[in-house]
């Protein structure tokens, strides 16, 4: 089946730094990839949806200048958290919306640990 | 707004036992209903899916029906396996192109030799 890879797969900061997250689609074109958080032992939040060739859409109460989103290609999406503080640790997960026909199929990265000291 | 109501774990069974995760649904239109599976330290895989009432979803041994008249997408598997552990969380989307899922808050299951 498709494949989405994130990358890194865990990453430690410092405090104030900057870090980029990559989602890529392996074996298909993803026009639309989105973009989660998730906190221990909840669910997933959809932050924001990131489209190919224009700005993201960030769900409300995400900050769009601290999670920059960039879709450059039909198979890469990056999350930068910026000036990233320790409340910012969080697992972040991607998905990459393979279109078939009317429908089509999300398929999740595995996921990206990031922790801020 | 639509949302996803899951039981809450964790869930806790010896091998071979039966598995029964518990998920109900509000939202508007006719949704569609996925279970997805995340394993240890990994992203979310796709278990199962139905899109319509009465639709049954399998996989793995796993199932999971459409009822609607219960809003309701249990997930069950008759006898499961250490290898089973992991955290389950059931979805939906009423979006026709998959775009877009609510979730569950996930149950956690943790099965022993």
């Amino acid at each position: 089946g498709a494949v989405v890879s994130q990358h890194p797969s865990w990453v430690i900061c410092k405090s104030g730094t900057s870090v980029k997250i990559e989602c890529r689609s392996l074996d298909f074109q993803a026009t639309t990839m989105f973009w989660y958080r998730q906190f221990p032992k909840q669910s997933l939040m959809l932050m924001a949806t990131s489209n190919e060739g224009s700005k993201a859409t960030y769900e409300q109460g995400v900050e769009k200048d601290k999670f920059l989103i960039n879709h450059a290609s039909l198979t890469l999406s990056t999350l930068t958290v910026t000036s990233a503080h320790p409340e910012d640790s969080s697992f972040y997960i991607c998905s990459a919306h393979q279109a078939s026909g009317l429908s089509g199929e999300l398929f999740f990265g595995e996921g990206s640990r990031l922790t801020v000291l | 707004g639509d949302s996803v109501t899951q039981m809450e774990g964790p869930v806790t069974l010896s091998e071979e036992a039966f598995l029964t995760i518990n998920c109900t649904y509000t939202a508007t239109g006719y949704p569609s209903l996925f279970w997805y599976v995340q394993y240890p330290g990994e992203g979310l895989q796709l278990l199962l899916k139905a899109t319509k009432a009465d639709d049954k979803g399998s996989n793995k041994g796993f199932e999971a029906t459409y009822r609607k008249e219960t809003t309701s997408f249990h997930l069950e598997k008759g006898s499961v396996q250490v290898s089973d552990s992991a955290v389950y969380f059931c979805a939906l989307t009423t979006n026709s192109g998959y775009s877009t899922l609510t979730f569950g808050k996930g149950t956690m299951l943790l099965v022993s030799p």
